[in-house]
Parts: structure tokens; C-alpha cells; sequence
């Protein structure tokens, strides 16, 4: 049973680029979560997706964009990538429902030159 | 805007020590989660803590809910260096169920 799975594990991008970021939840699990974690800090929650639409939506400007496909894979998408921009991002699935656990994936590092 | 503040931020202790790491709020939470996170990997849930006042064991580690469901803490007995990670609380806020909102993390050390 596989777990959570993201895509690219490292990704290297310039200033102004854009990014697309790629989730596959655990088996069974139709719910995904983006969090940015910078270097030291806990992750930041950034939005959820649920039925293909956004569901919530943390602190994050619209340079930061996502989606859900039928098979409740998930993108995260950042466009005109900012030097701050330079973090892990953390995919996390669950089921739906109150206190379910989250599974999260090894995320992918993403550095702005 | 809910925030959770974790202490201390750094803790390196000898193999066989025992340990608390706090977990503070000031807004109340309904349910709140420990996560471990080793580097390189991503977080891995430990337990989570729903009813306040509530206590849960996971073999040398004890986890306790404050009364009301704005702080937590994590006890460890007897460290290993196998405990050695950043630890992490995370809680699912009141109001919104689906936004689950962490805390800075506590870098723990063991050593041998």
C-alpha cells in the first residue's frame, strides 16, 4: 500500500519562473493538504482540496494555485517565483471527516536561485 | 489568527534522560496533533488528542491535552537516540476543521 508520493523530490528554478508541483495520496484517501515548510520553522498551511475544489486556504498570495483531479491526485502551482519562495513543500492526504489523520509525503525541496 | 508557540525550540540531552516539550495556545483547538519529522522526510503523526484533560501513552512517550484544549505536552522517558527529531504539534482549529495550523517545531537531540 503505497504511501503518499510527491514529485520531484528537487526541483532548482530561477527568479520570475513558474513551478508546478505534483501529490499522490495514500490509497483510500480523497482529501489533500500543500503546506510550505522553510528551513527551521513547522509547515505552513497553505490550502486543501476536496472534490476538486478548494476547500480552505491558508496565508498565501494567488502566485499560488492548485488542483485536483478525479483520482484525487493534486498539483500545487507557484508562479513568478520570489527568493522566499525557497522551501520544502509538504503534500498531506486524509479521508474526509473530523480528526482524521493526516499522511504526509517526504515533500519536494525547491530552491530559487 | 490562531498561532501555537512550542518550547523549548532546541533540547539536546544524554541517552536516558527524561524530557517535556510544551505546546501553547491562546485559542482553543479541537483536536491537536504530535507529528515527529526526521530530516529529509516528511512529518509522521504520533498521536492525536481530542477531549481536554486527556492523556495517551505510545510506550515512552506520554502525551497530555490541557483542560481546555489550548495547550499540550509531550513527555519522554528514558530518551534514546532514536527519539532525536523535530518534534511538532499541530492543531485543527475549532471553527474551521479542515485547517490544521503547526507549531514551530522542537529540535530534539539524544546523544549516546
Amino acid at each position: 500500500d503505497a504511501g503518499v508520493t510527491q514529485s520531484p523530490t528537487h526541483l532548482i528554478k530561477t527568479r520570475g519562473q513558474q513551478v508546478t508541483l505534483r501529490c499522490s495520496p495514500k490509497s483510500g484517501h480523497d482529501t489533500v493538504s500543500w503546506y510550505q515548510q522553510a528551513l527551521g520553522q513547522g509547515p505552513q498551511f497553505i490550502f486543501q482540496y476536496y472534490e476538486e475544489e478548494e476547500r480552505q486556504r491558508g496565508n498565501f498570495p494567488d502566485r499560488f494555485s492548485g488542483h485536483q483531479f478525479p483520482n484525487y491526485s493534486s498539483e500545487l502551482n507557484v508562479n513568478a517565483l520570489l527568493l522566499g519562495d525557497s522551501a520544502l513543500y509538504l503534500c498531506a492526504s486524509s479521508s474526509r471527516g473530523h480528526y482524521q489523520p493526516q499522511h504526509f509525503g517526504d515533500g519536494t525541496r525547491l530552491s530559487i536561485l | 489568527t490562531q498561532l501555537l508557540e512550542q518550547s523549548p525550540q532546541f533540547l539536546s540531552i544524554q541517552e536516558g534522560e527524561n524530557l517535556t516539550v510544551y505546546c501553547n495556545s491562546s485559542s482553543v483547538f479541537s483536536s491537536l496533533q504530535w507529528y515527529r519529522q526526521e530530516p529529509g522526510e516528511g512529518p509522521v503523526l504520533l498521536v492525536t488528542v481530542v477531549t481536554g484533560g486527556e492523556v495517551k501513552k505510545l510506550k515512552r512517550l506520554t502525551f497530555q491535552f490541557g483542560d481546555a484544549r489550548k495547550d499540550s505536552s509531550l513527555h519522554i522517558t528514558a530518551a534514546q537516540p532514536g527519539d532525536t527529531g523535530l518534534y511538532l504539534c499541530a492543531g485543527e482549529a475549532k471553527t474551521s476543521y479542515d485547517k490544521v495550523i503547526f507549531g514551530p517545531g522542537t529540535s530534539l537531540s539524544v546523544i549516546p
